[in-house]
């Protein structure tokens, strides 16, 4: 399976600059990596995709190394409203590596 | 314009009795996936159509969980004999297109408490 691993929760401050990074090992040669946002009560909403090196949209950056092991949302200056959970997703549902699962995702919390 | 819409938002049933699910993707949407969520965890594929096909009903639980989507647009996920194990969040996600990685745009779910 093209499963993600990412730290559980993280926490910030508002204004900060906050990183989250997932690790997926196994990922394939096809495979997209796709960060999703969810808020309570709300079915999860697109961040960014990116295959390889930087990709930057008006919300956030990702970073991704060389060998694509790993990825690394990257959310400037965030603010309260960022609190949320935040998912990794290598792949399409039926990437070549087997299903691609949403995981646990990582619980970020921005503080005044 | 209008996003993924689903009904019930709530739905509370009694073990043993049959629901269903409706999902109104973004139109012209080809691709339709089912999830279920449970809480605290992330959203786990159900199954996948491709117009009014279902192409992959693997992540199903078992035979009384089904889906339709008879004239490529609307969809229904329907449980017979609900379990209170089935308790969870329903999501539906719509994408336009046939590739597998595009972007899917969901809706904010049908919560499902089986008493």
């Amino acid at each position: 399976l093209a499963k993600t691993t990412q730290p559980i929760s993280m926490d910030s401050y508002e204004g900060q600059e906050v990183n989250i990074t997932c690790s997926h090992n196994n990922i394939a040669t096809n495979d997209y990596i796709t960060w999703y946002q969810q808020f309570p009560s709300q079915g999860p909403r697109f961040i960014i995709q990116g295959y390889k090196t930087k990709v930057t949209n008006e919300v956030a950056s990702l970073f991704i190394p060389a060998d694509r092991k790993s990825s690394t949302l990257s959310l400037p200056r965030v603010s309260l409203s960022d609190t949320a959970v935040y998912y990794c997703l290598v792949g399409g549902y039926n990437t070549n590596a087997g299903k691609s699962t949403f995981g646990d995702g990582t619980t970020l919390t921005v503080k005044p | 314009g209008a996003g993924v819409s689903q009904s019930p938002r709530y739905k509370v049933a009694k073990r043993g009795q049959d629901v269903a699910l409706r999902c109104d993707p973004i139109s012209g949407h080809v691709s339709l996936f089912w999830y279920q969520q449970a809480l605290g965890q992330g959203p786990e594929f159900l199954t996948y159509f491709q117009n009014e096909a279902q192409l992959d009903k693997s992540g199903l639980p078992s035979d009384r969980f089904f889906a339709e989507r008879p004239e490529g647009s609307v969809s229904t996920l329907k449980i017979q004999r609900t379990q209170q194990e089935d308790s969870a969040v329903y999501l539906c996600a719509s994408s336009l297109g046939l590739a597998t990685q595009d972007t899917q745009y969901f809706g904010p779910g049908t919560r499902l408490t089986v008493l």
